[in-house]
């Protein structure tokens, strides 16, 4: 589990603050993901950065901003959240290639609490 | 639309027995297929996948899955349970041809094994 590592692993912040969530591999993986795991939900996917460049975004609303400065580090920004923002977010990587059945490798997640 | 199906939130099996967490998907095209076990309080960890071939595949801690076409079915299958199996249990499918984001997952199975 130490491929993929995320902090804070813990989060508390109110509806108005800024924070950051941050993921690192060790893998040596070119796509990095973010995925938001509610209760009794399917996970959900955010984000896909495949070479440090976004490829994939399902509509997430605008208070969640990511970032991937090179092929190791994800960032997850968040600002005015609101309550049902609530949840374990997890951070993964994969190589990537199309055709390719590569699997996810996962961090311990971020249990974010909006109060 | 395309999709995957786990119709149990939860399995109860005694430890010794054979269990079986179900999952079917709705998908063109031939997929790739994965299951994945989460732990408490850690990452989703990576058990086994389907590309092509044989449709009994082996995975990890002595779990396999059927892949069974006709059936768009991928059950996940050990043939004796261990109290440490109990966990929360995924199943994943994706397009082939696909970049890495084209990745489904269903909502989960919670396998519990009692002593």
């Amino acid at each position: 589990e130490t491929g993929v590592t995320q902090t804070p692993r813990h989060l508390v912040m109110g509806m108005t603050n800024k924070k950051s969530l941050k993921c690192e591999q060790h893998l040596g993986h070119n796509a990095m993901y973010w995925y938001k795991q509610s209760a009794k939900k399917p996970l959900e996917l955010m984000f896909v950065y495949s070479l440090e460049e976004r490829v994939e975004n399902n509509s997430v609303p605008s208070r969640f901003s990511p970032e991937c400065p090179n092929s190791s580090h994800l960032f997850l920004h968040l600002h005015t959240l609101q309550p049902e923002d609530s949840a374990l977010y997890l951070c993964a990587s994969s190589q990537d290639g199309t055709g390719q059945a590569y699997e996810q490798y996962f961090g311990p997640g971020t249990r974010l609490t909006v109060t | 639309a395309q999709s995957v199906a786990q119709p149990e939130d939860q399995v109860n099996v005694a430890e010794g027995n054979p269990l079986t967490v179900k999952c079917t998907y709705s998908v063109s095209g031939n997929p790739y297929l994965f299951w994945y076990v989460q732990y408490p309080n850690r990452g989703l960890q990576f058990l086994l996948k389907y590309i092509t071939g044989d449709n009994l595949v082996k995975g990890s801690y002595g779990f396999e899955a059927e892949f069974n076409k006709s059936q768009t079915s991928f059950h996940l299958k050990k043939p004796s349970a261990l109290v440490s199996d109990s966990a929360l249990y995924f199943c994943a499918v994706r397009l082939p041809w696909s970049s890495a984001s084209k990745i489904i997952f269903g909502s989960g199975t919670r396998l519990s094994i009692r002593p």
